[in-house]
């Protein structure tokens, strides 16, 4: 099936600070989603994107779906923004299922 | 806004019992799915359903059954719960794939099931 690596596996970073996350996959996709998980567990929706450039307050994504990976920027962080960070990807036709990478957790200290 | 909702947030039951949580959603979505997540595996999916009465086995179906007889509504069993199944327990939902985006999976809340 299709791999999905998601880098760093952990990031601390100070109030207001920027950071890239990044997601590798293996083929082809139809379908890329990052989410953040909140401390309670709660699956957010960030981005749906298979391919381009997306924004979203200070959140932005980009895929480059020709070189198999994507990229989540968060500027000025902020201490809500801490959590895990997964990057979800659907292959080729057929079922609609996601899979999902290990997750990235981002700790943001004040 | 989709909504997806989950029984119960935390649950604890023993060795052996035979265990329900029940998912659902009011978006009229054609597509639920199951995922268990646990420390250092990520998210995995266990079955999912395409349409009503239909489902299909995920990456680890193993030790559990599911139910859908209503399009809102996505059960997961677990026959005889065992110690190995005690994880985090997350219910999504999706349009489907007619049409772009509609694959956008929604999440519930998840239970944290324990089984002593």
């Amino acid at each position: 099936g299709i791999q999905v690596e998601q880098s760093p596996p952990d990031l601390i970073l100070q109030e207001g600070a920027n950071s890239t996350l990044r997601c590798n996959f293996s083929d082809s996709v139809n379908n890329l989603q990052w989410f953040h998980q909140n401390p309670w567990g709660q699956l957010i929706n960030l981005f749906y994107i298979p391919s381009g450039t997306k924004q979203n307050g200070r959140l932005s994504a980009t895929t480059v779906a020709t070189e198999r990976y994507s990229l989540l920027y968060i500027s000025s962080s902020q201490t809500t923004d801490s959590g895990v960070y997964f990057c979800a990807v659907r292959r080729g036709s057929g079922y609609s299922t996601l899979t999902f990478g290990k997750g990235t957790m981002l700790l943001v200290s004040p | 806004d989709v909504k997806v909702t989950q029984s119960s947030r935390y649950l604890v039951k023993r060795t052996g019992e035979k265990v329900f949580l029940e998912c659902v959603q009011d978006m009229d979505h054609e597509n639920m799915f199951w995922y268990r997540q646990d420390p250092g595996l990520g998210l995995r999916l266990i079955y999912f359903s395409y349409d009503v009465k239909m489902k299909e086995k995920g990456d680890i179906p193993e030790g559990y059954s599911v139910s859908r007889e209503k399009k809102e509504r996505f059960s997961l069993i677990l026959e005889s719960a065992s110690t190995n199944q005690t994880s985090m327990y997350l219910c999504a939902s999706s349009f489907g794939v007619r049409l772009a985006g509609a694959d956008t999976q929604y999440f519930g809340p998840g239970t944290r099931l324990t089984v002593l």
